[in-house]
């Protein structure tokens, strides 16, 4: 079983909202990501957690807050989004953080539209 | 030089026909391969790993040249089901994120 779980599936939110969207997997993976994805382009990282702890935080906005709270489960709080962070956001988990066993496995994520 | 470069396509093909995918990758440290399949408005889904001595499942063989910093994915007998975008995915470093290319979208016609 590669599962990873997204909700919701579709998000329209306006600038002002506060939202979260989540992931799960049941698959004992210790890396969790966060991607973000526009049109026509390849997913951009945004968060790395490993072992519950943030890694890596690639100068993503603080209007994106990231949070682990347990082995299975990843969030991203949203909160005073911009139009422009309309996108696929996709989260994936891998067994590790990096070497054999860092194959990746995605969400079918969350289409995020702001007003 | 781009991190991870692929030709954008799109590569238009009749059914039953051989594609080659080619990719090229800037980090020699790179420690993983991969190609990812992505079709509109949906996730990557991996479609294999790609290994130095060369693995094939199915239709698919990929192929890894580490002293050429090269990828290959090579596709015989294209159905229609293989219309999509493929991803070369190399991971590197310690932190092991992945760098995606940006993909070479693939379109069988009848």
């Amino acid at each position: 079983d590669t599962e990873v779980t997204q909700t919701p599936k579709h998000l329209v939110m306006g600038m002002t909202n506060k939202k979260s969207l989540k992931c799960e997997q049941h698959m004992g993976h210790r890396a969790m990501y966060w991607y973000k994805q526009k049109a026509k382009k390849p997913p951009e990282l945004m968060f790395v957690y490993s072992y519950e702890k943030l890694s890596i935080n690639e100068s993503v906005p603080s209007r994106f807050s990231p949070e682990c709270p347990n082995s299975s489960l990843l969030n991203l709080h949203l909160h005073a989004l911009q139009p422009e962070d309309s996108a696929l956001y996709l989260c994936a988990s891998s067994q590790i953080l990096a070497g054999e066993g860092n194959t990746q496995y995605f969400g079918p994520g969350t289409r995020l539209t702001v007003l | 030089r781009k991190e991870v470069e692929q030709d954008p396509g799109p590569f238009n093909v009749p059914e039953g026909a051989t594609v080659a995918f080619n990719c090229t990758y800037s980090n020699s440290a790179s420690q993983s391969f991969f190609w990812y399949r992505q079709d509109c408005r949906k996730e990557p889904k991996l479609l294999m790993s790609v290994y130095s001595s060369g693995n094939e499942d199915g239709r698919f063989t990929a192929q890894l040249n580490r002293a050429s910093q090269y990828i290959s994915l090579l596709i015989r007998d294209s159905k229609l089901s293989d219309s999509a975008t493929y991803l070369c995915v190399v991971s590197g470093g310690s932190q092991g994120n992945l760098i995606f290319g940006k993909g070479t979208k693939l379109s069988v016609k009848p």
